[in-house]
């Protein structure tokens, strides 16, 4: 069974830094692309960031040059360094996992972590 | 600009049938979609994907009350027979390179 489990999630302050982590189980990370998308209180889905298989790293405009993500194979998890945090970063994180049939759709998700941003 | 277009919101009765609609953008039209559906205070969980020639792929527990279609650069999710549980957020999600792209969801009110 696939699952995905976030965590790290929390209060930080505007301009500070956060780390999430998406342990998966039932599947090998690796194999497939992975992503995170955010949806701010009372808003829609955003895409944030996804890694393919090879490693290569995609980044939304509104988080480019200040989010990381990254996957730890030995682990099995995922992750999603944040740094330069703002209030509109304010949201609940969704670790996502993606159809590896070059069609690049979300077929899993998460629960979900609360992040917010605020002083 | 890949974009995806949902109207805000829909409403049918209990046992009813509703059409829910994406529109993918100018030059997009061949794009598959996936639909997602995102209960009140519950995570999104993937639905099915639609292809640009209208076949659909499900995923694991999709009841057959759900279905999808396509007609040039639109997309369809269909429920059929609605319950009271089917009251939600509707996302469409397409994708192209080193982009994914979400539509701003339907919420449909069961009435």
């Amino acid at each position: 069974e696939v699952q995905l489990v976030e965590s790290g999630g929390g209060l930080v302050q505007p301009g500070g830094s956060l780390r999430l982590s998406c342990a998966a189980s039932g599947f090998t990370v690796s194999s497939n692309y992975m992503s995170w998308v955010r949806q701010a209180p009372g808003k829609g889905l955003e895409w944030v960031s996804f890694v393919s298989t090879g490693g290569a790293t995609y980044y939304a405009d509104s988080v480019k040059g200040r989010f990381t993500i990254s996957r730890d194979n030995s682990k099995n998890t995922l992750y999603l360094e944040m740094n330069s945090l703002r209030t509109e970063d304010t949201a609940v994180y969704y670790c996502a996992r993606e159809q590896t049939t070059l069609s690049y759709y979300v077929d899993y998700w998460g629960q979900g972590i609360l992040v917010t941003v605020s002083s | 600009q890949l974009v995806l277009t949902q109207s805000p919101s829909a409403s049918a009765s209990l046992g009813a049938s509703v059409k829910l609609t994406c529109t993918l953008s100018s030059g997009h039209s061949g794009y598959a979609i996936a639909w997602h559906q995102q209960q009140p205070e519950k995570g999104p969980r993937y639905l099915m994907k639609v292809n640009s020639d209208g076949r659909q792929f499900k995923g694991d527990g999709i009841p057959d009350r759900f279905s999808g279609s396509s007609s040039g650069a639109e997309r369809y999710l269909t429920i059929s027979s609605l319950q009271s549980e089917d009251e939600a957020d509707y996302y469409c999600q397409t994708w192209g390179t080193g982009i994914r792209v979400f539509g701003g969801g339907t919420k449909l009110t069961v009435l």
